[in-house]
């Protein structure tokens, strides 16, 4: 496995329901960050840890909990949400900021909210 | 509110010719700035990046930043139709912020 994997790749729940959606870097970054991505909006930034300690936490609804046990594995638990949670959900890594890090991302996990 | 400014589009162009995609920041603060493409259903994948004024060239892409006027471009020469995609700008101000455009979509006619 190479580069940043995410599972699964399409999930459809309901609003009472709880799911996880999990990422695994193969890197060896030591940053990781969820961005939700919306129709015709920007990414926006939902989550970052850097060194499994959270760094960011962007004013996101309770409903979504992240989960980061170690700088190679990310999670987000889902529960009790909304139609308007519906997305993709991208997952990415980083060396930690230095200006020149780039961005690279998973292939994403598409979020039907029913 | 830091923002990073993009055409919607779609910008359309034969094949063969130049596609020029533009995008303005705020942030006087940015210090790295990225050009990602984004195929329907797939996730962004870096296609440039730049850090300091003036032209970078990669293949048949190249970036352009002037940080005066806050203002990033990416040139595509010979254009294909596999380049018909979503190009997403994005700006790093610090603490881990990449802020990114709405996204230009380029459609290259064959």
């Amino acid at each position: 496995e190479t580069g940043v994997t995410q599972t699964p790749r399409h999930l459809v729940m309901g609003m009472t329901n709880k799911k996880s959606l999990k990422c695994e870097q193969h890197l060896g970054h030591n940053a990781m960050y969820w961005y939700k991505q919306s129709a015709k909006k920007p990414l926006e930034l939902m989550f970052v840890y850097s060194l499994e300690e959270r760094v960011e936490n962007n004013s996101v609804p309770s409903r979504f909990s992240p989960e980061c046990p170690n700088s190679s594995h990310l999670f987000l638990h889902l529960h009790t949400l909304q139609p308007e949670d519906s997305a993709l959900y991208l997952c990415a890594s980083s060396h930690p900021p230095g200006g020149a890090n780039v961005l690279t991302f998973g292939a994403g996990s598409r979020l039907t909210v029913l | 509110q830091k923002e990073v400014e993009q055409n919607s589009g779609p910008l359309s162009v034969p094949e063969g010719a130049i596609a020029s995609l533009n995008c303005t920041y705020s942030d006087r603060g940015s210090q790295s700035f990225f050009w990602y493409r984004q195929y329907s259903g797939k996730s962004p994948e870096l296609i440039m990046s730049i850090y300091s004024n003036g032209d970078k060239e990669d293949g048949r892409f190249t970036a352009q930043l002037n940080k005066a006027s806050q203002y990033v471009s990416l040139l595509i020469r010979d254009s294909q139709p596999s380049d018909s995609a979503t190009y997403l700008c994005a700006v790093y101000s610090g603490t881990y912020k990449y802020i990114f455009g709405t996204g230009t979509r380029l459609k290259v006619l064959a």
